[in-house]
């Protein structure tokens, strides 16, 4: 079992840039989400989705998109990037139960120049 | 709203000392869920534990043990005999599942263990 499974892990962008990071999962969840994670501000989500075709907005969405046309696909699209969204991004997927744990990938770590 | 505050921000121990991570949480809602996420220097986030708000049992497993407190809303967690493998940035996150599916996570504490 592959878990969630993110890619690029490592990525450069200059300003204005356009990209999309990946997000796989096997596990049949229907909950997906992404995070960032910046020094001293824990993890912060961006967006999440509660199944195929509905997303919704998080607590930073600013920035970026995200779609989900399939149960096992969640990507983050960012449009023109910006020096602030130098980050760590996770995507993390869980069970339907509330109490279920997230399943994170491995992360990204972007820099835009 | 609710919030998660970690309000220690670095420690350090040495190893085979035994250590407490606070963590306390802030919610209207009755019924959430508690969580407690390691990241080791590698960076992935590792899922340690998680407690119902109706269940106040504490638990133990192996070195690791987790109080859970509503009167104080808190959520602590204690290592014992803490090794150099312990060593990571541990998360505390509260979910409150009525509204929104927004998981809400702490600062994180980096817990350095001095060989």
């Amino acid at each position: 079992n592959a878990g969630v499974t993110q890619t690029p892990k490592f990525q450069v962008l200059k300003t204005g840039q356009s990209m999309t990071l990946q997000c796989a999962q096997d596990m049949n969840h229907e909950y997906m989400s992404w995070y960032r994670q910046d020094p001293g501000m824990g993890l912060r989500l961006i967006h999440y989705s509660v199944g195929a075709g509905i997303t919704d907005q998080g607590e930073v969405p600013n920035g970026y998109n995200v779609s989900r046309s399939t149960t096992e696909d969640f990507p983050l699209r960012l449009l023109s990037a910006a020096p602030s969204q130098t980050s760590v991004y996770f995507c993390a997927s869980r069970g339907g139960q509330p109490n279920s744990p997230l399943h994170f990938g491995n992360g990204t770590r972007l820099t835009v120049t | 709203a609710q919030k998660v505050t970690q309000a220690q921000t670095e420690i350090s121990v040495v190893e085979k000392e035994d250590v407490t991570l606070d963590c306390v949480y802030e919610t209207r809602d009755t019924t959430y869920y508690l969580f407690w996420y390691k990241q080791p220097p590698s960076g992935e986030l590792v899922f340690l534990i998680r407690r119902n708000s109706f269940d106040e049992q504490n638990e133990i497993s192996g070195r690791y043990s987790w109080n859970f407190q509503k009167s104080t809303s808190s959520f602590n967690f204690t290592i014992t005999a803490s090794q150099v493998v312990d060593s990571a940035v541990y998360f505390c996150a509260l979910h409150s599942p009525f509204g929104n599916e927004k998981l809400t996570f702490g600062t994180g504490t980096r817990l350095t263990i001095i060989p």
